[in-house]
């Protein structure tokens, strides 16, 4: 099992449609939730990201944790042709004695216009 | 500030060929790292630097070396070119060694190993 679930897609919509993007982790003790955004042939870039569980906004992103069932969701709210990325969640914490950033594979998003 | 350049944006190599991709940051960050992102997998770490002289293993480290002589720059070496290293390379590197800081990528190197 991978340390981080994330459905690969691509994920289509209209223009203008509410976008979910999730992610399950099995590691309990992730604390900091990242979410980076890759647009083609391009490095990431990091777009917001949570510290243990809750909500956070950021414009028409809203980034939520939900550590009792270890389910992390990014919503894009109004969502534009720019947004169109692959989008990968980040979870940070111990790990083998260790801390690590371990990273989903991405979803791929496609806004239609 | 430039951020994170890599060069080359793309190389062929052969087998058994080896050669160094190049890294460099003008942040002043003391953490750099390499990861391989191949179609389905994610970024997978190779090595990190947590500063000058300091480097470490990542998850697949195997067939990769790395120095850092400098906080600036942070080399990878592929030592003898396989197939399975056709992949896209990128360079990172953040302020401080806790990688829940932001991570600050390069454009990325896109390897083909024949």
């Amino acid at each position: 099992q991978k340390e981080v679930e994330q459905d690969p897609g691509p994920l289509s919509v209209p223009e203008g449609a509410i976008v979910s993007l999730n992610c399950t982790y099995s590691n309990s003790a992730f604390q900091y939730f990242m979410w980076y955004r890759q647009y083609s042939r391009k490095g990431p870039e990091l777009l917001m990201y949570t510290y243990s569980s809750g909500n956070k906004e950021d414009g028409r992103f809203t980034a939520q944790v939900d550590k009792s069932s270890k389910y992390i969701s990014l919503f894009i709210r109004d969502s534009q042709p720019s947004d169109s990325a692959t989008y990968l969640c980040a979870p940070w914490g111990a790990m083998d004695s260790n801390y690590q950033l371990i990273w989903g594979a991405g979803t791929k998003l496609i806004i239609k216009p | 500030n430039a951020g994170v350049t890599q060069t080359p944006k793309f190389q062929v190599l052969k087998t058994g060929q080896s050669m160094t991709l190049q890294c460099a940051q003008d942040m002043n960050h003391e953490y750099m790292s390499w990861y391989r992102q191949d179609p389905g997998m994610g970024l997978r770490l190779i090595h990190y630097s947590v500063g000058a002289g300091i480097t470490d293993q990542g998850e697949v480290p195997n067939g990769y070396n790395v120095s850092r002589s400098t906080t600036e720059d942070f080399p990878l070496r592929l030592l003898s070119a396989a197939p399975s290293q056709t992949s896209v390379y990128f360079c990172a590197s953040s302020l401080a060694e806790s990688s829940y800081n932001e991570q600050f990528f390069g454009p990325g190197t896109r390897l083909t190993v024949l």
